[in-house]
């Protein structure tokens, strides 16, 4: 059975401080992992990671994978209050399943 | 822990069938259901809410008399695709939230209209 581990369940922190969220996984056949933000309903497509070791980034958002120890971070500088929300880990698999984990709660306090 | 699971995984309809999925919390109940359509490039797009005994909650430019959407049971929603037709071909995801406020994915379906 296919599975992704988030960790921490949730996370508060002050301004300005930088967090990193992880996601492990074990999967048969794997194809991507995807990070997303949930902040009300809709999750919003962070990265697509696909090669180990290739950093993915985009303004204060990084977002690294290791296929050898099956687990990927996703890195937040100078957070702001903007940052609170749910953050989403996927695994696309080879039949195009989508396995996702339970999220990361990140509350950034002001 | 908790699992949502989806049924069919997969399946293949001609145009203008229409096709029932299912979404199925196993181990929980789940008094809020939610519909997505995954687009190109990863995106997710909420299509609906669907609570328990009353009718679901349409985002807006989804049509409710295209996409039915039944919850008849604490355990399991329905998304009806009526009348489908090619574009309508895509990833169709649920997810269940728990009385924890925890959000649980189904698998998904993929569903291609030929």
């Amino acid at each position: 059975e296919d599975k992704v581990v988030q960790s921490p369940l949730s996370l508060v922190v002050h301004e300005g401080d930088t967090v990193t969220l992880n996601c492990s996984y074990e999967v048969t056949n794997f194809r991507s992992l995807l990070w997303y933000k949930q902040e009300k309903k809709a999750p919003t497509f962070l990265f697509m990671l696909t090669s180990s070791g290739i950093e993915k980034k985009s303004g204060r958002l990084s977002s690294i994978l290791d296929k050898k120890e099956l687990f990927s971070i996703l890195n937040i500088t100078a957070t702001q209050t903007g940052d609170s929300a749910v953050y989403l880990c996927a695994v696309e698999v080879g039949n195009e399943k989508l396995t996702f984990g339970t999220g990361t709660r990140l509350t950034i306090i002001p | 822990g908790a699992v949502v699971s989806q049924h069919p995984s997969r399946v293949i309809c001609k145009s203008g069938t229409s096709v029932k999925i299912e979404c199925r919390s196993l181990d929980f109940q789940a008094t809020t259901m939610f519909w997505y359509r995954q687009f190109p490039k990863q995106s997710l797009m909420l299509m609906a809410t669907s609570n328990e005994g009353s009718k679901a909650t349409y985002e807006q430019g989804v049509e409710k008399d295209k996409f039915l959407i039944n919850h008849a049971s604490l355990t399991l929603s329905t998304l009806t695709v009526t009348s489908a037709h090619p574009e309508d071909s895509s990833f169709y995801i649920c997810s269940a939230i728990t009385l924890a406020d925890t959000q649980y994915f189904g698998p998904g379906t993929r569903l291609t209209v030929l």
